[in-house]
């Protein structure tokens, strides 16, 4: 199956900086990437669909001008978390899926604090 | 709309057999994954079904009824390392994956 790699793995910063989040797929072009955030002993919530070249789909209630997607290359996508807030505090994790009935392919996830 | 019923947590001895029930509704349906997730790690893909019965992987089974929108893990031989939660995972006609909050499995000696 194909790998993605994530990173940083966590990563703990100061109230109002923002927070770059990489994610590579390291032997598959991706058209299309997926952002989740998943709070403790919650569900995976779908950020945001990132697109190559072009602008990403944000799911209702997430702030694009928060979080801001980047996929200018089949292998990069990337989430800053601009101005974060202790709240934003969470489980990053992205995913790419093949086409049609594939399974998604998970990065290792970030694990964000902010203090 | 969107819904994914599992239960919050389970319980089950080592060297045992669990069944995760799972129900869904969807708006369409491409299928059914069941994902592990350990505390802190991404999830790791089980198993896959898109027509109804079981599917039968090593210690680890996935039935699915679409008319029922149901589907059930089962896990046989149960292992310490077994504990973990266990995500159901629709996709629907957009071929999305709909997460559910996941089952909580916890195994005891």
């Amino acid at each position: 199956g194909a790998v993605v790699s994530q990173h940083p793995s966590w990563v703990i910063c100061k109230s109002g900086t923002s927070v770059k989040i990489e994610c590579r797929s390291l032997d598959f072009q991706a058209t299309t990437m997926f952002w989740y955030r998943q709070f403790p002993k919650q569900s995976l919530m779908l950020m945001a669909t990132s697109n190559e070249g072009s602008k990403a789909t944000y799911e209702q209630g997430v702030e694009k001008d928060k979080f801001l997607i980047n996929h200018a290359s089949l292998t990069l996508s990337t989430l800053t978390v601009t101005s974060a807030h202790p709240e934003d505090s969470s489980f990053y994790i992205c995913s790419l899926a093949g086409t049609g009935h594939t399974e998604a392919f998970f990065g290792q996830g970030t694990r964000l604090t902010v203090v | 709309g969107q819904n994914i019923d599992q239960p919050t947590e389970m319980t089950a001895t080592e060297g045992a057999i669990v069944q995760i029930n799972c129900t869904y509704q969807t708006s369409g349906f491409n299928g059914l994954f069941w994902y592990q997730q350990h505390a802190g790690e991404a999830p790791t893909f089980l198993s896959y079904n898109v027509l109804d019965g079981l599917e039968e992987k090593g210690r680890f089974s996935s039935f699915l009824s679409r008319s029922k929108g149901y589907s059930y893990l089962l896990l046989k031989e149960l292992q310490m390392k077994d504990s973990a939660s266990y995500l159901c995972a629709p996709s629907d006609s957009n071929y999305q994956l709909i997460w559910g909050a996941g089952t909580k499995l916890i195994i005891k000696p």
